[in-house]
């Protein structure tokens, strides 16, 4: 595609269910982010991914999230045992490789944990 | 990675040039400034880049100074749809931190008419 896509756009959870939420990077891209923005706030580093691998982790708020990038192009953000603290739009970024590419990012999964 | 400080808001008239400071006086040598804004409910877009020199693309400009411990970005004209929250960030340039980007609060810019 054209751009970064995330899906789905919106989910609504109950409290204590587990979401996944799935980005799909430009094509090529090797470096992939995800980031959180609560209502009204800036944006959160949870974890960015080289190729396949996750040299920074260090944003995952608890051991509640999870995520993983396979064939060097989708990645899955898991959260498990949503709490209503949770609810945020969930933000992911793609990047060629190289110091100083730009990043791209998708729309967002917003989701509601009711 | 090296941290940024911005005003947390300015204003700007419609059709009147729009700069906006920010100051990361702990840059190291090998780290780019960008830029990115927000537009409500938007996913982030990226603006502009630089390294050491000004910097010019058809949304803006990037004046990095000559000890690169500040930058500001320039919007010549600013338009109603410039009303955003602009992000600037010092990117990782090694370790683990490579590539990383760390939004701080940005600046809230407001258009008005």
């Amino acid at each position: 595609g054209a751009g970064v896509s995330q899906s789905p756009s919106n989910k609504v959870t109950e409290k204590g269910k587990d979401v996944e939420l799935r980005c799909d990077p430009i094509s090529g891209h090797t470096a992939l982010y995800w980031y959180r923005q609560r209502l009204g706030q800036g944006l959160e580093f949870l974890i960015y991914f080289q190729g396949n691998s996750a040299p920074d982790k260090s944003g995952l708020p608890s051991d509640r999230f999870s995520a993983e990038r396979t064939g060097e192009s989708v990645s899955t953000l898991t959260i498990q045992r949503t709490q209503q603290e949770d609810s945020a739009v969930y933000l992911c970024a793609s990047r060629k490789q190289g110091p100083n590419t730009e990043a791209f990012f998708g729309q967002g999964t917003r989701l509601t944990v009711v | 990675d090296a941290k940024t400080t911005q005003p947390p808001s300015m204003d700007c008239a419609e059709g009147r040039a729009a700069n906006l400071p920010c100051n990361h006086s702990t840059i190291s040598g090998n780290e780019y400034v960008y830029w990115y804004r927000q537009i409500h409910s938007q996913g982030p877009q990226y603006i502009i880049h630089g390294l050491k020199n000004n910097e010019t693309n058809e949304m803006a400009s990037l004046i990095i100074t000559e000890d690169r411990k500040s930058s500001t970005l320039i919007l010549p004209h600013a338009t109603l749809r410039d009303t955003a929250v602009y992000y600037c960030i010092v990117k990782g340039a090694g370790g683990t931190s490579y590539g990383k980007l760390t939004f701080g609060q940005g600046t809230i810019l407001t258009v008005h008419p």
